[in-house]
Parts: C-alpha cells; sequence; structure tokens
C-alpha cells in the first residue's frame, strides 16, 4: 500500500524568504502526487498535480513540485513567500487513476509566514 | 456556483445521541467522499461512494455509517456518538473515483461529543 510522509507538521518563515516543504512517498508502483491546500476555516483546494510528463509542476501562485522517482520524494518549493501563503499543506498520493484505489494523504504541514 | 454544502458547520452533542451530517454537490458528480481530520493525523478517509447505492470503507469507518440514494447527497451517520469522534469532518466530491484528486471539499464540520 502506498504511503505518504509529510516531514515537517510546522515551518514557520519569514515573509519574502524562500520555503520548502517536504514530501516524501513510498510505493512499489507508479504514483501520482499531488498538493493541496486548506487556508483557514476552508477545506482543502488542489494546488498542483503530477500526473506524467516534466518532473517539475508549478501552481499560479508561484509553488512549483518536483518529482524525483529516485528519492520518492515531492516537495514543494516557493522562492519568495506572502503573509497569505499561510495555510496547511497536505501532500497526497494515488497508484491508479482509472481503478479503486483511493488518494492517500500525508499528516500535512502548517506553513506561518512571519511579517 | 460549483460547491458542496454540509450541515451543520458546528455541533456539540452528547455521547450517544445519533446524529446525522448532511453533505450535498451540485456538481453531478458520481464519487463522493468523508474525511475526518484531526491535529497530527492528517485526513483519513471515513467512507467514500462510487456512485448511487455503492458505498465501501475507507481507513477509519468504525462508528460511522453511510448511504447514497441519490447522485448529489451523502449523508453521514454516527448511531451513537462517541468523545473519541470529536474532530472536524469534511464531505469531498469528484466526478469520478480516478479524479478523486480533483476532489471539491465542502467546508467543514466541526463536532464536539461530550
Amino acid at each position: 500500500a502506498q504511503s505518504v510522509t509529510q516531514l515537517d507538521s510546522q515551518v514557520p518563515v519569514f515573509e519574502e524568504a524562500p520555503v520548502e516543504l517536504r514530501c516524501n512517498y513510498s510505493s512499489s508502483v507508479s504514483v501520482y502526487l499531488f498538493w493541496y491546500v486548506q487556508y483557514p476555516n476552508q477545506g482543502l483546494q488542489l494546488l498542483l498535480k503530477y500526473l506524467s510528463g516534466s518532473t517539475l509542476v508549478e501552481s499560479i501562485n508561484g509553488f512549483e513540485a518536483e518529482f524525483n522517482k529516485s528519492q520518492t520524494s515531492f516537495h514543494l518549493r516557493k522562492p519568495s513567500v506572502h503573509i497569505s501563503d499561510t495555510a496547511e499543506y497536505f501532500c497526497a498520493v494515488t497508484k491508479s487513476l482509472t481503478g479503486n484505489t483511493p488518494l492517500v494523504f500525508g499528516k500535512g504541514t502548517r506553513l506561518s509566514v512571519i511579517a | 456556483e460549483a460547491q458542496v454544502t454540509q450541515n451543520p458547520r458546528y455541533l456539540i452533542t452528547v455521547t450517544g445521541k445519533k446524529l446525522t451530517v448532511t453533505c450535498s454537490q451540485n456538481m453531478n458528480h458520481e464519487y463522493m467522499s468523508w474525511y475526518r481530520q484531526d491535529p497530527g493525523l492528517g485526513l483519513r478517509q471515513i467512507y467514500y461512494s462510487m456512485n448511487v447505492e455503492v458505498t465501501d470503507k475507507g481507513d477509519v469507518p468504525e462508528g460511522y455509517k453511510v448511504s447514497r440514494k441519490e447522485k448529489r447527497n451523502f449523508p453521514l451517520i454516527l448511531e451513537s456518538p462517541s468523545p473519541n469522534q470529536t474532530s472536524l469532518y469534511f464531505c469531498a466530491s469528484s466526478l469520478s473515483m480516478g479524479r478523486s484528486y480533483e476532489q471539491y471539499f465542502g467546508p467543514g464540520t466541526r463536532l464536539t461529543v461530550t
């Protein structure tokens, strides 16, 4: 069964500093990887996804993540964070887009951006 | 507007008193699911439904029931709530199970069982 490990439960960072939120997965088969964001008092929203093709994927608000198969990682990065990026971020994995395989979420990383 | 609605948003109840949390989506989605979110544990799936009358257990189904009699609704039932079911609950829907990564999430229901 696949699983997801988010190595940091909380990440404080100053505004305009770079940030990396780490995500590692375990699976013996090919996987599809996702990052979700949860702003305070809201549900989750899909931030970006890796399905196939380029291993570097980007979101519309400046985040990017790189699929690294050899390191089984899918870390989320942003070169310069803003106060509005304060949220909880969840990494997720599934091994099938067509079969009966639910999405598995990591435990989340709370990003706090400090002014 | 495409959305998933949940009711109630907040609920405080006592041990053993049956309750239902409703979930409704207006996008004609086939796949719906329920999650609970607890600090340090992330999201864990309770039940999911691939279509009307088709439901299956997720990772933490004990103490919960669901039904899917209509495509748009997927209520979560706690027959005899206990304090360990105090949590934040999310309903979500997507076009299909294969597109579950594009789930729309509801706003959440914060449940406290005393």
